[in-house]
């Protein structure tokens, strides 16, 4: 079993959807949680960061941690057709520095 | 904007040949990183360096090496490219307090 559980997807939704990305973990240990977004042929850019649970909006994204579940999510509401791409989720240990761990990613396409 | 740039976007090469990704950061940042991306197995951590000179293997360092002798600079060489190693290499940058900028990827095909 992966650390790490993501579905690749790919999650094809329309225009201004309200789009729910998740990820589940095995190790209680992480407490850094962030979510990147990966554009076709390019590098991921990271979009959320948290630091162990609650929630955190920027915009029209909201990542949420849920570590009682090991379960974290990211909300895109009024989806947009440029929101397509695959979306990465990414943890760390606290005291891990230089080691994330990767979700496989979910391939998000918004139909316009 | 921190500017992590890899040399090739795509790049073919014959099996056996030794082949050389370099990556160039902007921002004098002491982490950097070598990354594979395959399909459904996400990112996998082949080696990152710390320091000048510094490395630490990854989770898959076999048939890879890299180098560093400038901070801004970091290396990922294959000594024998082998069809498996055909896939995405992302390149990496950071500092203890923020979290990893990457480049735009190399798409290596050994054929």
């Amino acid at each position: 079993q992966k650390e790490v559980e993501q579905d690749p997807g790919p999650l094809s939704v329309p225009e201004g959807a309200i789009v729910s990305l998740n990820c589940t973990y095995s190790n209680s240990a992480f407490q850094y949680f962030m979510w990147y977004r990966q554009y076709s042929r390019k590098g991921p850019e990271l979009l959320m960061y948290t630091y162990s649970s609650g929630n955190k909006e920027d915009g029209r994204f909201t990542a949420q941690v849920d570590k009682s579940s090991k379960y974290i999510s990211l909300f895109i509401r009024d989806s947009q057709p440029s929101d397509s791409a695959t979306y990465l989720c990414a943890m760390r240990e606290p005291d891990s520095n230089y080691q994330l761990i990767w979700g496989a990613g979910t391939k998000l396409i918004i139909k316009p | 904007d921190v500017k992590v740039t890899q040399s090739s976007r795509y790049l073919v090469k014959r099996t056996g040949e030794k082949v050389f990704l370099e990556c160039v950061q902007d921002m004098d940042h002491e982490n950097m990183f070598w990354y594979r991306q395959d399909p459904g197995l996400g990112l996998r951590l082949i080696y990152f360096s710390y320091d000048v000179k510094m490395k630490e293997k990854g989770d898959i360092p076999e048939g890879y090496s890299v180098s560093r002798e400038k901070k801004e600079r970091f290396s990922l060489i294959l000594e024998s490219a082998s069809t498996n190693q055909t896939s995405m290499y992302l390149c990496a940058s950071k500092i203890a307090s923020t979290e990893a900028f990457f480049g735009q990827g190399t798409r290596l095909t050994v054929v």
